[in-house]
């Protein structure tokens, strides 16, 4: 167990629809990144929030949308699904607001279908 | 644009050997590099990294190598074991841009008994 949790582990829904995963970071982590691994390819960046605040994006689409509480865990939003929204969302944790020498701790990830 | 890319999507190696993997990057203003572990069903796992600072790093039979002028880097892992199967992820950290870690595709060792 890495510490960090994230819930659902999978989850399948039909195009159009509107889905939220979870995220709780590791305890004392403030940072969040979220990370989409499509078929066999590798981790892209998504978007970051550190203490509440959004520190940084890559790419992450319109439709997507993510936020972190207070508890600083953080949920991500994805809207209007697309078959090609499915994926492994990852979530990762850190303490300060930048990657060190230590990486980051990955959550288990949700396993997202789209039908 | 993959600016770190990991150009053999998989390797196999008999247990007792060196399993080396490697790594390419684009981006001069890289300045450490990780590698991650994954097994089946889980999150990754750090494994070990390097800042540009370095050329090598070790950690009991994982070894980092880092050449800058060739914008590579590679994993060695010796003796290979067959727990070392899973997709190994290199990972680079952009200074000043937004110093979050851009990972390639990945290579799966497959470890043989």
């Amino acid at each position: 167990d890495s510490g960090v949790t994230q819930t659902p582990k999978h989850l399948i829904t039909a195009t159009g629809q509107r889905v939220t995963l979870r995220c709780s970071p590791r305890s004392g982590d403030l940072s969040v990144y979220w990370y989409q691994q499509s078929l066999d390819q590798g981790l892209q960046f998504l978007i970051q929030y550190y203490n509440g605040e959004e520190r940084a994006k890559g790419n992450i689409l319109e439709r997507f949308s993510a936020q972190q509480f207070p508890d600083l865990h953080s949920e991500l939003n994805l809207s209007s699904l697309e078959l090609g929204d499915s994926a492994l969302y990852f979530c990762a944790s850190s303490v300060e607001s930048h990657a060190t020498l230590d990486g980051y701790t990955f959550g288990s990830g949700t396993r997202l279908t789209v039908v | 644009d993959q600016q770190v890319k990991q150009n053999s999507p998989s390797l196999s190696v008999q247990e007792g050997r060196i399993s080396i993997l490697n790594c390419d990057y684009t981006n001069s203003m890289f300045d450490y590099f990780l590698w991650y572990k994954k097994y089946p069903a889980e999150g990754p796992t750090f494994l070990i990294s390097i800042s540009s600072i370095k050329d090598k790093n070790e950690d009991g039979r994982f070894t980092v190598f880092l050449n800058k002028s060739a914008k590579h880097l590679s994993l060695h892992i010796v003796p290979s074991q067959p727990g070392d199967s899973a997709v190994y992820f290199c990972a680079a950290r952009t200074v000043n841009a937004g110093n979050m870690l851009t990972f390639g595709g990945g290579t799966r060792l497959m470890v043989k008994p």
